[in-house]
């Protein structure tokens, strides 16, 4: 089983719809958790941390279920800007590193 | 800016050949990550560093890899005797603000052909 594994996708969906994309992680000892955006061609960037409450950053909201060790990112109101590809991210083990990044799951918003 | 500099940001060279890149994180970090990245792929950790001390290496990281940071700034990933199979991404990041988050380099990309 992968580390990290997450929806294949793409996602092809129109400005202004919600997407959700789902993660799950096989190592019950990670602690952090995070999704980064990557843009085409461009390095990962941090979009958000995922805490064990739940997160909301804007039109993005975070969930963690460590108990199905399942991870959500929620997006409303998709932007054009939205178009990138979307990486589930978890610590190896309790002691926090190296990060572990799953493969991505793209996303289209369409005009 | 992305505050990890990363050198060269393309190089092609010929199967078997030597090649070696560079990262220069802007301020200091105490740790500094290699990643690969393959189309399609997420990245994959390779190594990492706390100031010049090379705490963990993948086992992708076979025995034609190295990685240095002598004086725990910058770093060097030499690949020995290139294979076509090394095509790929390698991205360095700098662990930043907060603990776990990564500031990534723009990436060199490497063509074995």
């Amino acid at each position: 089983r992968k580390e990290v594994e997450q929806d294949p996708g793409p996602f092809n969906v129109p400005e202004g719809a919600t997407v959700a994309f789902n993660c799950t992680y096989s190592n019950s000892a990670s602690q952090s958790f995070f999704w980064y955006r990557q843009d085409c061609r461009k390095e990962p960037k941090l979009l958000m941390s995922v805490y064990s409450s739940g997160n909301e950053d804007g039109r993005f909201t975070a969930q963690l279920n460590r108990a199905s060790q399942y991870i959500s990112l929620l997006i409303r109101d998709s932007k054009l800007s939205d178009s990138a590809t979307y990486l589930c991210v978890v610590t190896r083990n309790s002691g926090n590193t190296p990060l572990v990044f799953g493969k991505g799951t793209r996303l289209s918003v369409i005009a | 800016d992305t505050g990890v500099s990363q050198d060269p940001r393309h190089k092609i060279t010929k199967r078997g050949q030597n090649v070696t890149f560079r990262c220069d994180p802007i301020s200091e970090h105490n740790r500094l990550y290699w990643y690969r990245q393959t189309l399609g792929q997420g990245p994959e950790f390779l190594t990492y560093f706390q100031n010049e001390a090379q705490l963990e290496k993948s086992r992708l990281l076979s025995d034609r890899f190295s990685a240095e940071r002598p004086k725990g700034s910058f770093s060097t990933l030499e690949i020995q005797r290139t294979e076509q199979g090394d095509s790929a991404m390698y991205l360095c990041a700098a662990e930043g603000s907060g603990a776990n988050v990564l500031t990534f380099g723009a990436g060199s990309r490497l063509t074995v052909l």
